[in-house]
């Protein structure tokens, strides 16, 4: 059974930094690609970045590029999201989602986490 | 970038009607096209992928057309546990990976 477990998302300061983990589990974590999309209260979905299956390749929303790096640990399974100058508008929970396409940085999301809440406020 | 609208941004339907929901892209994206549907309070689930493929364990009263820059969903039979917003998004190329604005499906 796949499983996402995302942690530490909290209430930060503008300006503040903060570094989420999502651990992954039930598939093999190292041939997919991982994204994080966040929703803020009551709007849509936003996609955020996406972590290649190849670990040397992100790819990154205009609204977090050059603030926030994706990143993954093969070897603990787990993709992270660096979160530094936060803004209030980066405010939303954010979700860790598999790409359903192996051996491919392309694809729908097939499973996701519960999501963290991030809160960006002073 | 490509743009994704969804129409309508909401509607309202009765129990048993069929619904149609459409994505249109700004730009040809083949088949590269998934739909997902959000209930009130949880997390997205994955509905539909390459435009056409019903994912695993998804009832098959959701079906789903299109390519390049016009897409539907259709839901046959509304059921009440079908009230959701459902999302479009792309995927033909990374990045981004753009989601359309949603359309809220509320039972009458």
């Amino acid at each position: 059974e796949v499983q996402l477990l995302e942690s530490g998302g909290d209430l930060v300061q503008p300006g503040g930094s903060l570094r989420l983990s999502c651990a992954a589990s039930g598939f093999t974590f190292n041939t997919h690609s991982m994204t994080w999309v966040r929703q803020a209260p009551g709007k849509g979905l936003e996609w955020v970045a996406t972590a290649s299956y190849i670990t040397e390749s992100t790819y990154y929303g205009d609204s977090v590029r050059g603030r926030f790096t994706v990143s993954r640990d093969n070897s603990k399974n787990t993709v992270y999201l660096q979160m530094n100058s936060l803004r209030t508008e980066d405010t939303a929970t954010y979700y860790c989602a598999k790409n359903n396409v192996p051996g491919s940085s392309r694809g729908a999301l097939d499973f996701w986490g519960q999501g963290t809440v991030v809160t960006v406020s002073s | 970038d490509i743009q994704m609208t969804q129409s309508p941004s909401s509607l309202s339907a009765s129990v048993g009607d069929r619904v149609t929901i459409t994505c249109r892209a700004s730009q040809g994206i083949g088949y590269y096209l998934a739909w997902y549907q959000q209930k009130p309070g949880k997390v997205p689930k994955l509905l539909i992928y390459g435009a056409t493929n019903l994912q695993s364990g998804v009832p098959s009263r959701f079906s789903a057309s299109g390519s390049e820059t016009d897409f539907t969903l259709t839901i046959n039979s509304l059921q009440p546990d079908d009230v959701a917003t459902y999302y479009c998004q792309r995927y033909n190329t990374v990045p981004p990976l753009t989601f359309g604005q949603g359309t809220r499906l509320e039972i009458k």
